[in-house]
């Protein structure tokens, strides 16, 4: 069972450019998330996508873009990166019909310079 | 704005010591209440699910509280050994939009042996 998958694991990128974050669910989840997890603070929701065709704002959404590609896929775009989103990103999912138990991916280390 | 707070945010003890983390929330409306374990380098792995209707759950040396009421929930590790080390989180699910979790700041855990 793959479960949460994302891509890449690792990243070192420029002040300014731009990278897109890929994640995708093989367990028919309508529900997918992405968040930041910084030193000291916990996960903050960056956007999330209750279901296929829809996404909203999180707590920290600025500087971000997403897309609900279909009902397995949910990607993170950073358009100009900046040092302050420097941090690890997790994506998740969750079947939002029985509210149960939330799949984490395995992570990816963004640092921007 | 639900609020997520755990104490300590660190913690060791010697093997064998039960011990009890803490986790408080600030809006009491909530669906459910999750555990969750952090290894270093790794995604979070679900250890325990709490419904807002529970009071508590168990799973081998692991039990989970519940006071709604209160805005409290405990973990309690019962002969602690040193491969439960690892960053223990708690996330509340509120009564809005999207099945968003809120995550406390975790509490770092060492158990020496």
């Amino acid at each position: 069972n793959a479960g949460v998958t994302q891509t890449p694991k690792f990243q070192v990128l420029k002040t300014g450019q731009s990278m897109t974050l890929q994640c995708a669910q093989d367990m028919n989840h309508n529900s997918m998330y992405w968040y930041r997890q910084d030193p000291g603070m916990g996960l903050r929701l960056i956007y999330y996508s209750a279901s296929e065709g829809t996404t909203d704002k999180g707590e920290v959404p600025n500087g971000y873009n997403v897309s609900r590609l279909n009902k397995r896929e949910f990607s993170l775009r950073l358009e100009s990166a900046a040092p302050s989103q420097t941090s690890v990103y997790f994506c998740a999912s969750i079947d939002r019909v029985t509210g149960n138990t939330i799949y984490f991916g395995e992570g990816s280390w963004l640092t921007v310079v | 704005k639900q609020e997520v707070t755990q104490i300590p945010a660190a913690l060791s003890v010697p093997e064998g010591e039960n011990l009890v983390l803490n986790c408080s929330f600030t809006d009491s409306a909530i669906y459910n209440l999750q555990w969750f374990r952090q290894d270093p380098g790794k995604g979070l792995t679900s250890l325990l699910l709490i419904q807002s209707s529970q009071r508590e759950q168990t799973s081998g040396r692991l039990n989970a509280s519940l006071d709604k009421s209160s805005g409290r929930s405990t973990l309690y590790i019962a002969a602690s050994q040193p491969g439960d080390s690892a960053t223990y989180l708690c996330a509340v699910r509120g009564r809005n939009a999207g099945n968003m979790l809120t995550f406390g700041g975790g509490t770092r855990l060492m158990v020496k042996p």
